[in-house]
């Protein structure tokens, strides 16, 4: 059974470029979650989605970062324009249901780095 | 959710137990401590979680107070592949907020050979 797969693992883009992160979660999980780690700082959640919905974006940035999950194909987290703050690790994870207790398995990451 | 307490760093000698504690004072009735661990900048790894019985597993066993106050994670034979900062994390059980795992600044365990 397939883990958390998160691609590119690594991402280089200039000031101003947009920077696409895809998220495919485990066999069977149809809940999303995305964080961000800044260096040297703890994980700080981002949004929660399941298929087709945001269900909770309440670390999101307010401006230039959106995030998707359709019916068919990998979550997305897209950043327009990033700045020079936006370097950081973003990891995805995914858990079978949100009710009573449950264990959120998380990818490897994408490491953005904005020249 | 409730906070957690964890010391920053902590040693540990190679195929030794090693017992991390965390602090959670403040957790309710509803809320279960969850331990990841992160080796090196990767992904965070879920090793337990529990809500008021001592729960094992293939990786570790979580000791948890009779009042919830507090709780231990014990690796019981550590190897060096154990370097990690390890995260206490509560959480309630559903509903609005608990989607989120809350990282604090976790304990760095050194396994040292």
């Amino acid at each position: 059974n397939a883990g958390v797969m998160q691609n590119p693992r690594h991402l280089v883009r200039r000031r101003g470029q947009e920077a696409r992160l895809r998220c495919s979660p485990m066999k069977g999980h149809s809940h999303v979650y995305w964080y961000r780690q800044l260096p040297e700082e703890g994980l700080k959640f981002m949004v929660y989605l399941q298929k087709e919905n945001i269900i909770d974006e309440s670390g999101m940035p307010k401006e230039r970062f959106s995030a998707e999950f359709p019916k068919e194909g990998p979550s997305i987290l897209r950043i327009q324009q990033v700045v020079r703050g936006d370097s950081a690790a973003y990891f995805c994870a995914s858990s079978p249901r949100v009710v009573d207790s449950y264990e959120q398995y998380f990818g490897p990451g994408t490491r953005l780095t904005v020249t | 959710d409730a906070k957690t307490t964890q010391p920053p760093s902590m040693d540990c000698a190679e195929g030794r137990a090693a017992n991390l504690p965390c602090n959670h004072s403040t957790i309710s009735g509803n809320e279960y401590v969850y331990w990841y661990r992160q080796i090196h900048s990767q992904g965070p790894q879920y090793i337990i979680h529990g809500l008021k019985n001592n729960e094992t597993n293939e990786m570790a066993s979580l000791i948890i107070t009779e009042d919830r106050k507090s709780s231990t994670l014990i690796l019981p034979h550590a190897t060096l592949r154990d370097t990690a900062v390890y995260y206490c994390i509560v959480r309630s059980g559903g509903g609005a907020g608990s989607y989120q795992l809350t990282f604090g600044k976790g304990t760095k365990l050194s396994v040292i050979p």
